[in-house]
């Protein structure tokens, strides 16, 4: 069955500071990957997601992630976070149901 | 406004009582879900129809019974709660299911808290 870990629990970074939280799937066919983001007290929004193609995908709001197929991994970046992208972070794979990672909380300090 | 919604936002409810959880989507999506989020934020799929046909039946108690009249909803019964069942439950939809970039719309969640 197919899993999805992320390693970082909890990361607290400083406005300006880059980002990068880790995804690693497991699943041996053809993956499908997202990423989804919850604000505080808010419902989960859609990031980015990758399925075939260019293995580095833009999303929104500055985000991306690179798909590295040997790596089993799915890893979120942006250069420079702001205040307004403390949330949690949800990495999650599909196949014939989307599973979720267990989230990473960011908290940006202004 | 297209969106999924739920109603309703919040509930309070004791320990043995029944209630229900309406989710009703307008994006025209052929297949709902209803995730679980407990405390620790960590989401878990319950069930997933398609077109009204169960589909996704995860390890979840009997007392969770889910319920679809059309495809564009996708309602959830909690008989007996209990204290456990406190958590945020997330009804979505998605346009195919079966289709694996299709993402997931969410729903605003209801926080329903069991004393």
């Amino acid at each position: 069955a197919q899993s999805v870990s992320q390693h970082n629990h909890h990361v607290i970074l400083s406005e300006a500071a880059s980002l990068e939280l880790g995804c690693n799937y497991s699943y041996g066919g053809t993956v499908n990957l997202f990423w989804y983001v919850q604000y505080p007290g808010q419902h989960l929004q859609l990031l980015l997601k990758y399925f075939s193609g260019d293995p580095l995908v833009k999303g929104i709001k500055g985000f991306e992630a690179e798909f590295i197929k040997s790596k089993f991994s799915f890893n979120l970046r942006k250069p420079s976070v702001q205040w307004s992208d403390t949330a949690e972070y949800f990495c999650a794979v599909k196949d014939d149901k989307i599973i979720f990672g267990k989230g990473t909380r960011l908290h940006i300090l202004p | 406004d297209t969106a999924v919604s739920q109603t309703p936002k919040y509930l309070v409810t004791q320990m043995g009582n029944d209630k229900s959880i309406k989710c009703e989507q307008n994006l025209g999506h052929d297949t709902m879900y209803w995730y679980k989020q407990d405390s620790k934020k960590f989401l878990k799929i319950m069930f997933s129809y398609n077109n009204k046909e169960l589909i996704i039946n995860e390890t979840v108690p009997n007392r969770f019974s889910p319920k679809s009249p059309d495809k564009a909803h996708l309602n959830l019964h909690i008989n007996s709660l209990e204290l456990g069942d406190s958590a945020v439950y997330f009804c979505a939809s998605s346009p195919q299911g079966g289709v694996r970039n299709s993402p997931l719309h969410f729903g605003n969640g209801t926080r329903l808290t069991v004393t």
